[in-house]
C-alpha cells in the first residue's frame, strides 16, 4: 500500500462549489503540506502544518483552508472554487532531522477541474 | 529569496544516449538541501536524490549520477545511457532551513527518450 494517499484522483466541479481534498500517510511523519502545480510554474507550498495544532498559511493560501484532524490525516478544502483553482494538487509529508525538515515525499496527487 | 533555475524545458534524446539536466540554485543561506525528483507522465512525484549543502561529494546511483558545486551554485543530474521509461519531467528543488521549511521548485525539464 502507497505510503501517503490522495482521496479524490480526479474531480470536477463547479465554480461556487465547496471541495475537500483529503490526504492519509502511513509514514508517522508530523509534517505534512499541500502544493498546487500549475503547467510551467512548478509546485508551489499552500498550507502546511509541522503538527496537529501547528497549521501555517504558505504562499498561496488564499481561497483555501486546511484541517489537521490527526497526525496522519491533512485535508484541504476550497470554499468557493473558482476556474483558476484548477490545477494538479500534491500533498507531501516529512520527518524531522533534529529541528527541521527531513525529506518531502509526496503523494499521488489531485487533478482538480472548476468549471 | 530562494530561487531554482531549469534553464533546459524539454529535452529530446534517442535511447542510450547520455544526458544532462542542469539545475542552478541561489540562496543566501549556508545551510541547505538540493533534491531532485521525477514526475513520469502517470503525474506523481518520485524522490530521487538529497544532497547537503556541506557534502559535495558527487553521487552515483546505477544510471544516474549526480554533480554538486558550490562554486557555480548548481545540482546537475546526468543520466547514462537513457531508457524509454526514463521519459518524464525532472524537477530539481532547494529547501533552507527554518520557517516554513517548504519545497522551492525549478520549472522542470522535460526529458523525452526515443526508441
Amino acid at each position: 500500500d502507497a505510503d501517503v494517499t490522495q482521496t479524490p484522483r480526479n474531480r470536477i466541479t463547479k465554480t461556487g462549489k465547496r471541495i475537500m481534498l483529503e490526504c492519509s500517510q502511513t509514514k508517522g511523519h508530523d509534517r505534512m503540506y499541500w502544493y498546487r502545480q500549475d503547467p510551467g510554474l512548478g509546485l508551489r507550498l499552500i498550507y502546511y502544518s509541522f503538527d496537529v495544532k501547528d497549521i501555517n498559511k504558505g504562499e498561496i493560501s488564499d481561497g483555501y483552508s486546511v484541517s489537521r484532524q490527526a497526525q496522519a490525516k491533512f485535508s484541504l478544502s476550497l470554499e468557493s472554487a473558482i476556474p483558476n483553482q484548477t490545477a494538479l494538487y500534491f500533498c507531501a509529508t516529512s520527518d524531522k532531522t533534529g529541528a527541521h525538515t527531513d525529506t518531502q515525499y509526496f503523494g499521488p496527487g489531485t487533478r482538480l477541474t472548476v468549471l | 529569496a530562494q530561487k531554482v533555475t531549469q534553464a533546459q524545458t524539454e529535452i529530446s534524446v534517442v535511447e542510450k544516449e547520455d544526458v544532462t539536466l542542469d539545475c542552478v540554485y541561489e540562496t543566501r543561506d549556508t545551510t541547505y538541501y538540493l533534491f531532485w525528483y521525477k514526475q513520469p507522465p502517470s503525474g506523481e512525484l518520485v524522490f530521487l536524490i538529497r544532497r547537503n549543502s556541506f557534502d559535495e561529494q558527487n553521487e552515483i546511483s546505477g544510471r544516474y549520477s549526480w554533480n554538486f558545486q558550490k562554486s557555480t551554485s548548481s545540482f546537475n543530474f546526468t543520466i547514462t545511457a537513457s531508457q524509454v521509461v526514463d521519459s518524464a519531467v525532472y524537477f530539481c528543488a532547494l529547501r533552507t532551513q527554518g520557517g516554513s521549511e517548504k519545497l522551492v521548485f525549478g520549472k522542470g525539464t522535460k526529458l523525452t527518450v526515443n526508441p
